[in-house]
């Protein structure tokens, strides 16, 4: 079975440039997450979904961050405009449902961001 | 004061020793309790659930104590292969992780 599926795996940009990361989730999983991984802050949580609607957002850093999920196979992380400080590894993770041994998370190979 | 909290290491331990991580939570609230593991540029794995009749998968046991707030794992007769970040995690549906702690075995 295919895992959390990322896209770009590598990303370098220029500040001020849009940013756009993609995510495919576990199919059949309803929960969807994005975090941020830098060696200053850990890993990060930003916003989750449950069933394509966010559920809080209150990790979100700032205005310059959005985060969508169209549909249950298809989320985007987006960035505009970036800054250096946003340099970081951002992890996608999906989960299948809420309680128990079901609250295991599986995780994308995460995108790596470079902003100069 | 962050959510989860855990020891900062690094940990550097022989092949053999046993080696013991904790964790503190502040969400009195929370129902889900894990131990993952992140090996260096890759992604967070699960190592094991936590319960809180404490659980052994092997030479790893987990236990829990919600009066406290505290988990723990502990790692017996540590293999180079156990050389990885360890990241404790907390939560329901907002899974919050921990900064980890960094485990070094050597021969």
């Amino acid at each position: 079975d295919a895992g959390v599926i990322q896209s770009p795996r590598h990303e370098v940009t220029e500040m001020g440039q849009e940013v756009t990361l993609r995510c495919k989730p576990i199919s059949g999983h309803d929960y969807l997450f994005w975090y941020r991984q830098t060696m200053m802050r850990g890993l990060e949580l930003l916003i989750y979904f449950n069933n394509n609607v966010p559920i809080d957002d209150s990790g979100m850093p700032e205005d310059r961050f959005s985060a969508k999920m169209p549909n249950a196979s298809f989320s985007t992380l987006k960035i505009q405009p970036s800054e250096p400080r946003d340099s970081a590894v951002y992890f996608c993770a999906s989960k299948r449902a809420s309680g128990g041994r079901f609250n295991e998370q599986f995780f994308g190979p995460g995108t790596r961001l470079t902003v100069l | 004061r962050k959510e989860v909290e855990q020891d900062p290491g690094p940990f550097n331990v022989p092949e053999g020793a046993t080696v013991a991580f904790n964790c503190t939570y502040s969400n009195s609230a929370s129902q889900s309790f894990f131990w993952y593991r992140q090996d260096c540029r890759k992604e967070p794995k699960l190592l094991m659930s936590v319960y809180s009749s404490g659980n052994e998968d092997g030479r790893f046991t987990a236990q829990l104590n919600r009066a406290s707030q505290y988990i723990s794992l502990l790692i017996r007769d540590s293999k180079l292969s156990d050389s990885a970040t360890y990241l404790c995690v907390v939560g329901h549906n907002d899974m919050r992780f921990g900064a980890g702690t960094r485990l070094t075995v050597k021969p």
